[in-house]
């Protein structure tokens, strides 16, 4: 079963906006990974953020975790027509499985 | 960051046959490979998990002789779909991790995806 879910399955704005994209999980984790996915298309490595990291920025994007809740959020800000894809978190638990969330789509409007 | 490749991209195939996807990682040395399934607006599913040189672990419900992955090398994993049906028709993608200097172990870097189509 999904080890994740993320919220909201889909996510319109306009180019300019902040995007907010959120993801539950159910175990510890030693780390948690957001992903992009373009329609149709592999998956490209956004941001990892270790179990005792709370915060981490990547250029426009910002992943906070909260082990405590058993969640994280991706906030992209600026977005551009350019961000539109689906976004995965991905946990990873003892060994080297990642186990990914449900996905968000998110499309940027201009 | 390292880089994955899949061949083919897309292949279409009739009923019974079998087919053969690979996942090369060009710059870095794969010690582990991953296969996911994905269909149509849903997340990936894991397949299996192969370490260089070792048999595949597959996860519950996938069936090993029917998506057979060799990992011979450090760079070459494959999986091979046996006696494909209509319902095998998904979008396959790997992933590997692996030593490399300035790499992190932690990242699973994936490929492009192969789109399998059995009719």
């Amino acid at each position: 079963s999904q080890q994740g879910e993320e919220d909201p399955q889909a996510l319109s704005i306009q180019e300019g906006e902040n995007a907010t994209m959120n993801c539950s999980y159910k175990t510890s984790i030693n780390n948690l990974q957001w992903y992009r996915q373009n329609s149709g298309r592999g998956l490209v490595h956004l941001i990892l953020i270790r179990s005792n990291e709370r915060e981490k920025h990547s250029g426009r994007l910002r992943v906070t975790l909260d082990t405590s809740k058993k969640s994280s959020s991706l906030l992209i800000t600026a977005s551009r027509a350019a961000d539109t894809a689906s976004y995965f978190c991905a946990t990873r638990g003892g060994g080297n499985k990642l186990t990914f969330g449900t996905g968000t789509q998110l499309k940027v409007e201009l | 960051g390292a880089v994955v490749s899949q061949h083919p991209s897309w292949v279409i195939c009739k009923s019974g046959t079998s087919v053969k996807i690979e996942c090369r990682s060009l710059d870095f040395q794969a010690t582990t490979m991953f296969w996911y399934r994905q269909f149509p607006k849903q997340s990936l599913m894991l397949m299996a998990t192969s370490n260089e040189g070792s048999k595949a672990t597959y996860e519950q419900g996938v069936e090993k002789d029917k998506f057979l992955i060799n990992h011979a090398s450090l760079t070459l994993s494959t999986l091979t779909v046996t006696s494909a049906h209509p319902e095998d028709s998904s979008f396959y993608i790997c992933s590997s991790m692996g030593q490399w200097a300035g790499m992190s172990t932690d990242t699973q870097y994936f490929g492009p995806g192969t789109r399998l189509t059995v009719l």
